[in-house]
């Protein structure tokens, strides 16, 4: 079956700590996205990238930092620069170049203390 | 600004009581628009895209339908599975193709 798969589901890190979230699609879609979503808010997007070896800063990019250095895969890093790093993590992928929906990952909850 | 703006944001509905959400959006021209079903703790499901006014897509007990300004999800006979945040986007054309605004969601709680 084709899908998006994140991991881990729970991350637990303590202050300081560099944490790194996997991201790996088997749809053949070109692009994929990192989203931040909070309680009350809409998802933000992070990081996107449209294809492999080239990816661009989103709204909230400060702290955090990506890869694609292949078509499958797109991992987040959240940097002990993030300020409030605690939230749920979304990857997403789509075709590219067009009004083309997003197909999203299960998710990581990512608690910082 | 594009914006979008979603409504209620949160609705109780017995079983088998029909009822619509709304998705405002103000955006110079729209590419798509996407709603998603999403369930507490997992990632948003895609449901349909709509692109221009007087389109109307169906899936079971939903209908989207799209007007110049706002989008309706109207709920036929609800059942408790139906119970989710619904959430709306839209991708304008006055940016990439990259670009998804989502609204905050409407959590719909189905009672039996």
């Amino acid at each position: 079956d084709g899908g998006i798969t994140q991991s881990p589901k729970y991350l637990f890190r303590k202050e300081g700590q560099n944490v790194t979230l996997s991201c790996e699609q088997n749809l053949n879609h070109d692009a994929m996205y990192w989203y931040r979503q909070d309680p009350g808010q809409g998802l933000r997007l992070i990081y996107y990238s449209q294809i492999v070896n080239d990816f661009q800063k989103g709204d909230i990019a400060e702290g955090y930092s990506v890869s694609r250095e292949k078509k499958e895969s797109f991992p987040l890093t959240v940097t002990s620069a993030q300020k409030n790093p605690t939230a749920f993590y979304l990857c997403a992928s789509s075709s590219a170049g067009g009004a083309y929906e997003q197909y999203f990952g299960p998710g990581t909850r990512l608690t910082v203390t | 600004e594009d914006q979008v703006t979603q409504s209620p944001e949160a609705l109780r509905l017995q079983e088998g009581e029909s009822s619509s959400l709304n998705c405002s959006y103000t955006v110079s021209g729209l590419r798509g628009l996407f709603w998603y079903r999403q369930d507490p703790g997992k990632g948003p499901e895609f449901l349909f895209t709509l692109y221009s006014a007087g389109e109307e897509k169906e899936k079971e007990r939903l209908k989207a339908t799209l007007t110049k300004k706002e989008s309706f999800l109207h709920i036929t006979a609800p059942k408790p599975e139906d119970s989710a945040t619904y959430l709306c986007a839209v991708q304008p054309t006055t940016s990439g193709t990259y670009k998804y605004i989502f609204g905050t969601g409407t959590r719909l709680k189905v009672l039996a």
